[in-house]
């Protein structure tokens, strides 16, 4: 099946600093990712869609200047947390849509493990 | 909008005990249906999907079958294995751009 990859897996950094995230689709080509967060226990609580070559479509309530996504290519979306505090410590997942063929799926990166001290 | 209800957990099991795990849900049009699992500490993997009605997804031994006339898409093992303990999610993708619509997911523990 599809495969989606993430990095890094966990983090740890302090109050204050900017943390990376990056979702690739490994074997096919997805114009479309979405970032997700996920608190203990929860269900997935989507943030963001990320577009190729355009901007990203935020949810309700998602702080655009705070949790800057870039997609610069089929197969490469980011998620920069700014300024990170100690509430944003979270588990962050990205998809991939796969629209090819007669189907429509996302398939999933292993998740990145945020914690802000 | 789209909506997913499931079952709510935990579910806990013998090994080799029948599992069903029920999900339905509201939609407009005609959804693809998809049953996620979640090991702790990892990301979603796509279990089975049904992308029509009466279309039975299957994987792994696990069943579900797209019940349309009453919107459900309930999973099934026949015998579960403690392997299979995990979270289980039942979701949706709607016409909205791909947007998946998760159900709250159901804790699965299976004890030997």
């Amino acid at each position: 099946g599809a495969v989606v990859s993430q990095h890094p897996s966990w983090v740890i950094c302090k109050s204050g600093t900017s943390v990376k995230i990056e979702c690739r689709s490994l074997d096919f080509q997805a114009t479309t990712m979405f970032w997700y967060r996920q608190f203990p226990k929860q269900s997935l609580m989507l943030m963001a869609t990320s577009n190729e070559g355009s901007k990203a479509t935020y949810e309700q309530g998602v702080e655009k200047d705070k949790f800057l996504i870039n997609h610069a290519s089929l197969t490469l979306s980011t998620l920069t947390v700014t300024s990170a505090h100690p509430e944003d410590s979270s588990f962050y997942i990205c998809s991939a849509r796969d629209a090819s063929g007669d189907t429509d799926t996302q398939y999933f990166g292993p998740g990145t493990r945020l914690t802000v001290l | 909008g789209n909506s997913v209800t499931q079952m709510e957990g935990p579910v806990t099991l013998s090994e080799e005990a029948f599992l069903t795990i029920n999900c339905t849900y509201t939609a407009t049009g005609y959804p693809s249906l998809f049953w996620y699992v979640q090991y702790p500490g990892e990301g979603l993997q796509l279990l089975l999907k049904a992308t029509k009605a009466d279309d039975k997804g299957s994987n792994k031994g696990f069943e579900a079958t797209y019940r349309k006339e009453t919107t459900s898409f309930h999973l099934e093992k026949g015998s579960v294995q403690v392997s299979d303990s995990a979270v289980y999610f039942c979701a949706l993708i709607g016409t909205n751009a791909g947007k998946s619509t998760f159900g709250d997911g159901t804790t699965l523990t299976v004890k030997p």
